[in-house]
């Protein structure tokens, strides 16, 4: 069974940072390009990052471009965002999902407040 | 920027028939998606390339797309599907996007 979990939010206050894991287990975690998805409080869903089977290859939503890295570590089917300079707008809920061509599977998402 | 365009919400009782829709220009070009979210939960999908079904999911959720329209049909609506839908495809960039997420209320 597909099994995804997201790790690692929390309260940060502007311009900081956070990390979060998504760890993956039930599939071959390096057959598949993964992705981040982020729901802002009331709002729908946005795309935030995209990384492909080898890391080689990632894709950024253009909001957190330049401020936030997906990695992955295949060898520990982990998954990782790296949220730097941290805005107020940033704050939600984040899914890390599997993909497809699409995404197919997704793990709970961790909160993530940015407040001062 | 491109967007899929979706009800804020459709409301139904139980056993009729719910249709949500979701608009975008490149809809014609690209295959729609539908996923199910429950408050607190992860999404699920429940459509993929514009009307198949995932193993698992019931009968009664189907999909089409014609044109810039893709539309997601709950056929005898339950209770238990009460839940916020949201489409997703990508624009001609091949950039993800999703619908703004429609409100479903079986009551």
């Amino acid at each position: 069974e597909v099994h995804l979990e997201v790790s690692g939010g929390g309260l940060v206050q502007p311009g900081g940072s956070l990390r979060l894991s998504c760890a993956a287990s039930g599939f071959t975690f390096n057959d598949y390009w993964m992705t981040w998805v982020r729901q802002s409080p009331g709002k729908g869903l946005q795309w935030v990052a995209t990384i492909e089977r080898d890391g080689n290859e990632k894709f950024y939503e253009s909001s957190v471009r330049g401020r936030f890295t997906v990695s992955r570590d295949n060898a520990e089917k982990t998954l990782y965002l790296q949220m730097d300079s941290l805005r107020v707008e940033d704050s939600g809920e984040y899914f890390c999902a599997r993909l497809s061509g699409y995404p197919d599977y997704w793990g709970r998402g961790a909160p993530v407040t940015v407040s001062s | 920027s491109y967007e899929l365009t979706q009800p804020p919400s459709v409301s139904v009782s139980p056993g009729q028939t719910a249709t949500i829709t979701c608009s975008g220009d490149a809809l014609p070009k690209k295959y729609a998606y539908w996923y199910q979210q429950k408050s607190g939960q992860a999404p699920l999908l429940v459509i993929y390339e514009d009307n198949k079904r995932p193993s698992g999911i019931p009968e009664r959720f189907s999909g089409s797309s014609t044109g810039t329209m893709a539309t997601l049909t709950l056929s005898g609506a339950q209770v238990e599907d009460e839940a916020d839908y949201f489409c997703y495809s990508t624009d001609n960039s091949n950039y993800p996007r999703f619908g703004g997420g429609t409100r479903l209320t079986v009551l």
